[in-house]
């Protein structure tokens, strides 16, 4: 299958400071990516996406970039708070209608 | 508007038995696809469908099958039930392809 990893699977930050998750892929013909937060006992929550025609997309909060060169993307946060702390996963697709190839997660922690 | 509902929340299994999963997507969903979430794997795709016909299919053994009906409602069976199949089964929906995905918040099964 497809090889989609994380360099961290725990992060530890400060309330209040900007995080940065990061996330390797392996197939160059993925164009299409997806970050989901979970929380304990729940499903996957969508956060943001990002297509390979672009560098950069920012939402809420939230800024994912896309490094197609070294097949790389991460997930900055900014002003992290309590409610940030879930495990993050990145997806990857390649144009194959909704199947997704999850990363293994990196697990944010917010210390108030 | 209600969300991605999967029946039941928890479940044992003995070996050998078989097991049905359900899931309703978001109303006008009509793409569904279910996910295998252990510790271990992490995430994995098993299927999706789309209009009652699947359109994608994982790496996963002919023990897993599933299927789509008019309403879009899903169901997946797992036959002959081994220890390894304990995992989160998640369910997710969506409006169109390559589009936010909606997740359940999964049914726990446990085989014993």
């Amino acid at each position: 299958g497809e090889s989609v990893g994380l360099h961290l699977p725990t992060l530890s930050v400060q309330e209040g400071d900007n995080s940065i998750i990061n996330c390797a892929y392996s197939n160059s013909a993925s164009d299409y990516f997806i970050w989901y937060k979970q929380e304990s006992g729940k499903g996957p929550q969508f956060i943001i996406d990002i297509r390979s025609n672009m560098d950069k997309r920012q939402g809420q909060r939230v800024t994912v970039l896309l490094n197609k060169t070294v097949k790389h993307l991460s997930l900055q946060i900014a002003a992290t708070q309590p409610g940030d702390s879930a495990v993050y996963f990145c997806a990857e697709n390649k144009n194959n209608f909704n199947k997704f190839y999850f990363g293994s997660g990196t697990k944010l922690n917010v210390k108030p | 508007k209600a969300g991605v509902t999967q029946t039941p929340r928890y479940l044992i299994k003995t070996r050998g038995q078989q097991v049905t999963l359900s899931c309703s997507p978001i109303s006008g969903h009509r793409s569904v696809s279910w996910y295998q979430q252990t510790p271990g794997q992490g995430l994995q795709f098993l299927f999706e469908y789309f209009s009652e016909t699947q359109r994608n299919k994982g790496n996963f053994p002919g023990r897993f099958s599933g299927r789509q009906f008019s309403n879009s409602r899903s169901e997946m069976n797992v036959s002959t039930l081994e220890l390894g199949d304990s995992a989160l089964y998640l369910c997710a929906s969506s409006l169109g392809d390559r589009a936010e995905a909606f997740f359940g918040q999964g049914t726990r099964l446990t085989v014993v």
